[in-house]
């Protein structure tokens, strides 16, 4: 089956920087792809859709200035969240649909930590 | 507007007896259903899926779903449960059929097999 990559696996920073989080799509091409959140035992919330060549759509309750999607080519999304503060600490999850199939692939998930 | 519920967050097999996950749909739509397993720190693996298709859906692993729309549930099962089973699992609800739908996943099901 196609897989989806994320980098980095887990990030520690900071209060108040930003981080970067890529997922990439390694053998096929993806106009869509989507990031999802999940707390510790809690389920997968899908924030928003990455839309290549176009502006992302968010889900109620998302803050697109603090969470910048940038979906650049037909092979990488990334998720940046500027000003992180320990209440962003979570699990950051992408997937992404192969063309012809009704599956989305996921990422393994980006752990990041705020201090 | 599409939901799922996953009537149990946890549940307790012994390995070798059969292992049955409860999810109920609701959907305005014909819906597409998906189970996902997530191990430990790995990414999220789709185990099957229902598209409109045949309403008895058989998965990776020996795991096998049925879709009845009159109850409209769509329960995980498998035969014999293996120690490896042991995982976090996902009852997902699509808006639609193709990969490019948002998905709507379920509060999750914690799978515990004792030997």
């Amino acid at each position: 089956g196609a897989v989806v990559s994320q980098h980095p696996s887990w990030v520690i920073c900071k209060s108040g920087t930003s981080v970067k989080i890529e997922c990439r799509s390694l053998d096929f091409q993806a106009t869509t792809m989507f990031w999802y959140r999940q707390f510790p035992k809690q389920s997968l919330m899908l924030m928003a859709t990455s839309n290549e060549g176009s502006k992302a759509t968010y889900e109620q309750g998302v803050e697109k200035d603090k969470f910048l999607i940038n979906h650049a080519s037909l092979t990488l999304s990334t998720l940046t969240v500027t000003s992180a503060h320990p209440e962003d600490s979570s699990f950051y999850i992408c997937s992404a649909p192969a063309r012809m199939e009704e599956t989305q692939y996921f990422g393994p998930g980006t752990r990041l930590l705020v201090l | 507007a599409q939901s799922v519920t996953q009537l149990d967050s946890h549940v307790s097999v012994s390995e070798g007896t059969p292992v049955l996950l409860r999810c109920n749909y609701s959907s305005s739509y014909s819906p597409s259903l998906f189970w996902y397993v997530q191990h430990p720190n790995k990414g999220l693996q789709l185990l099957l899926k229902y598209t409109s298709a045949a309403t008895l859906v058989k998965g990776i692993n020996g795991f096998e779903a049925e879709f009845k729309k009159s109850e409209t549930s769509f329960h995980l099962t498998k035969p014999s449960a293996h120690m490896s089973d042991a995982a976090e699992y996902f009852c997902v609800v699509s808006e639609g059929t193709g990969g490019y739908n948002k998905l709507i996943f379920g509060a999750g099901t914690r799978l515990a097999v004792h030997p």
